[in-house]
């Protein structure tokens, strides 16, 4: 079946660095991918919408320029979390569309930790 | 965004017994899907709802779009230890975009 991979799984960081966290398709081709934010015992967030060749299209209150998508090939998109802070600690998860009706697979998640 | 009202929270239930929660909506959406979460995991999809008033089986699995496509329901019969997890509903909108509820935490004792 189709497989999303996601690296890394957990990170920690030093407030005031960037982290970039990689989404793969890894048997399959996926034009748009999505990022989400989950906070400990809450929803999954939509983030954004990442788009292949252009530029992601991001939700209400997320900041363009804190969390910088680049979605530079059919098979891979990336999130840099830019000048982290401890608020921006999380559990990032990425999806693709796997191109069949509804057929959406998730990452399996990166736990970023910021201190 | 869209928000989703899932009930219950979270529940304590016997292995064996039956299980419901649901997802209620202010939107209308075009696609209602339940997934399931493990710990330090992305979602597993479950059940994927197409049309309103749609019921649809995935083994002891079984959920229904609501016809007002502002609702949908999953029950798990015959509950495992297995089933232990956090089951989410999400609402499709603009066939692209998620919105995923709160979350109903299940636990069962064996």
């Amino acid at each position: 079946g189709a497989v999303v991979s996601q690296h890394p799984s957990r990170v920690i960081c030093k407030s005031g660095t960037s982290v970039k966290i990689e989404c793969r398709s890894l048997d399959f081709q996926a034009t748009t991918m999505f990022w989400y934010r989950q906070f400990p015992k809450k929803s999954l967030m939509l983030m954004a919408t990442s788009n292949e060749g252009s530029k992601a299209t991001y939700e209400q209150g997320v900041e363009k320029d804190k969390f910088l998508i680049n979605h530079a090939s059919l098979t891979l998109s990336t999130l840099t979390v830019t000048s982290a802070h401890p608020e921006d600690s999380s559990f990032y998860i990425c999806s693709a569309n796997t191109g069949t009706n509804y057929g959406y697979t998730f990452g399996s998640g990166t736990r970023l930790t910021v201190v | 965004g869209q928000q989703l009202n899932q009930s219950p929270q979270s529940m304590f239930i016997q292995e064996g017994e039956d299980v419901s929660m649901n997802c209620t909506s202010s939107s209308i959406f075009n696609t209602w899907l339940w997934y399931k979460q493990e710990p330090g995991e992305g979602p597993v999809l479950l059940i994927a709802l197409y049309k309103a008033g749609e019921l649809t089986s995935n083994g002891r699995l079984t959920a229904q779009f609501g016809i007002t496509r502002k609702d949908s329901f999953l029950n798990i019969s015959a509950s495992i230890p297995s089933d232990v997890g956090i089951y989410f509903c999400a609402g499709v909108y603009n066939f692209n975009k998620f919105y995923f509820g709160s979350g109903t935490k299940l636990n069962v004792k064996p």
